[in-house]
């Protein structure tokens, strides 16, 4: 069967330091992997899909990267943290686009 | 631009009571329609895929319907148990998920 992990659970950063969240995905290849982010009062947002290695798709401009270093493997990043990137963040994958969503846990990133 | 709304935003039922959750989408082009439900300081867990061609899906006392002429998806919930109180979210699917803002559901003892 197929599982996703995603870590930290909880992260609390001062403004302007970096930021590296990892997801994995197990039991599958070639996924289409998705980072979303989820503000209070503001739903789900996307931020970033993949739909192989190397290949990234940034839904809206802002102070985060996503890279696809390997099949299973989705990682967003920031070189400088600022207080509006405070939000629960979330990875998803899905095997084709017209199957279901699965997420993982989530991180709840505090920038302060 | 994809666009999704929840009615309501909040709702809160008695134990037994049958409810319906609204979902409406603006563009109607899209592969499928999902419901998630997404307990507090957790993640979405999928409860039903309706494709674009198909009009109903059930699960248990879950029942979600289609119609993608009006752009409207319901989600039906029998004989509510306070388990089932969290936030309930839907998305329409094209390359990508929408997402609604959610429907809070409360069902009391």
């Amino acid at each position: 069967s197929q599982t996703i992990h995603q870590w930290p659970a909880t992260l609390v950063q001062p403004v302007g330091s970096p930021l590296s969240l990892e997801c994995t995905v197990e039991g599958t290849s070639n996924p289409n992997l998705y980072w979303y982010r989820q503000a209070a009062g503001r739903g789900l947002q996307l931020l970033f899909y993949s739909v192989g290695i190397g290949q990234i798709s940034s839904e809206v401009p802002q102070n985060l990267s996503a890279s696809r270093p390997q099949d299973r493997q989705f990682i967003l990043s920031s070189k400088k943290l600022l207080l509006s990137d405070s939000g629960f963040y979330l990875c998803a994958w899905t095997r084709e686009l017209n199957e279901k969503l699965f997420f993982g846990s989530g991180t709840q990133l505090s920038v302060l | 631009k994809q666009e999704v709304t929840q009615i309501p935003a909040a709702l809160s039922v008695p134990e037994g009571e049958n409810l319906v959750l609204n979902c409406s989408f603006t563009d109607s082009a899209i592969y499928n329609l999902q419901w998630f439900r997404q307990d507090p300081g957790k993640g979405l867990t999928s409860l039903l895929l309706i494709q674009s061609s198909q009009r109903e899906q059930t699960s248990g006392r879950l029942n979600a319907s289609l119609d993608k002429s009006s752009g409207r998806s319901t989600l039906y919930i029998a004989a509510s148990q306070p388990g089932d109180s969290a936030t309930y979210l839907c998305g329409g699917s094209n390359y990508k998920l929408t997402f609604g803002k959610g429907t809070l559901l409360t069902v009391n003892p």
